[in-house]
């Protein structure tokens, strides 16, 4: 029984660095969704997959950040050009469907720390 | 646009005392759903409940208990003869019918049990 995987678990790069983050969701959640988790901030959605597209990429907080989800399972969000302000956990859930009423399951997150 | 808003940043309390997480939310739905998440030291969010809009009757599970006031919008969490382990960031949710749908999190109340 398997939860939400994602790695890796903790990144420290430099600035101006590309970095890709990957989860792997429970296996037949056709939901996906990645948070972020900064200090004092709560959590802020940046987007949503249901099996491979993305409906709703309204949280993505700049074009340096893009995701993907190829196979409707694994997924992998990757920032170009990291900045100081990047620096957050981030999170990614998983549900069995899109719906409101599902629980998402959340993983470990990826602590993520720009030089 | 959606709101979630929990006033309290901080708790302490001894063990075996009450405590009581406040939630309020805004929305201009009719139909909603909430949702509380906790969050240990460990990273991971782990789900503990849903409430659906229609439906304002108490729940309790164990030493948890949840009381949602449709007429106050607020869905507040308390946790009955408090223990060491249920220190950890408490998150309140929202999530719409419409739309896609995503979570809307309050800022968490970080809760800290001492012995």
């Amino acid at each position: 029984g398997a939860g939400v995987s994602q790695s890796p678990s903790n990144k420290v790069t430099e600035k101006g660095k590309d970095v890709e983050l990957r989860c792997d969701p429970i296996s037949g959640h056709t939901a996906l969704y990645w948070y972020r988790q900064s200090l004092g901030q709560g959590l802020e959605f940046l987007i949503y997959f249901q099996g491979n597209s993305a409906p709703d990429k309204s949280g993505l907080p700049s074009d340096r950040f893009s995701a993907e989800r190829t196979g409707g399972s694994v997924s992998t969000l990757t920032i170009q050009r990291t900045q100081q302000e990047d620096s957050a956990v981030y999170l990614c859930a998983s549900s069995i469907g899109g719906t409101s009423n599902q629980p998402q399951h959340f993983g470990d997150g990826t602590r993520l720390s720009i030089l | 646009a959606q709101k979630v808003t929990q006033a309290q940043t901080e708790i302490s309390v001894v063990e075996k005392e009450d405590v009581t997480l406040d939630c309020v939310y805004e929305t201009r739905d009719t139909t909603y759903y909430l949702f509380w998440y906790k969050q240990p030291p460990s990273g991971e969010l782990v789900f503990l409940i849903r409430r659906n809009s229609f439906d304002e009757q108490n729940e309790i599970s164990g030493r948890y208990s949840w009381n949602f006031q449709k007429s106050t919008s607020s869905f507040n969490f308390t946790i009955t003869a408090s223990q060491v382990v249920d220190s950890a960031v408490y998150f309140c949710a929202l999530r719409n019918l419409s739309g896609y749908s995503t979570l809307t999190f309050g800022k968490g109340t970080m809760l800290l049990v001492s012995p």
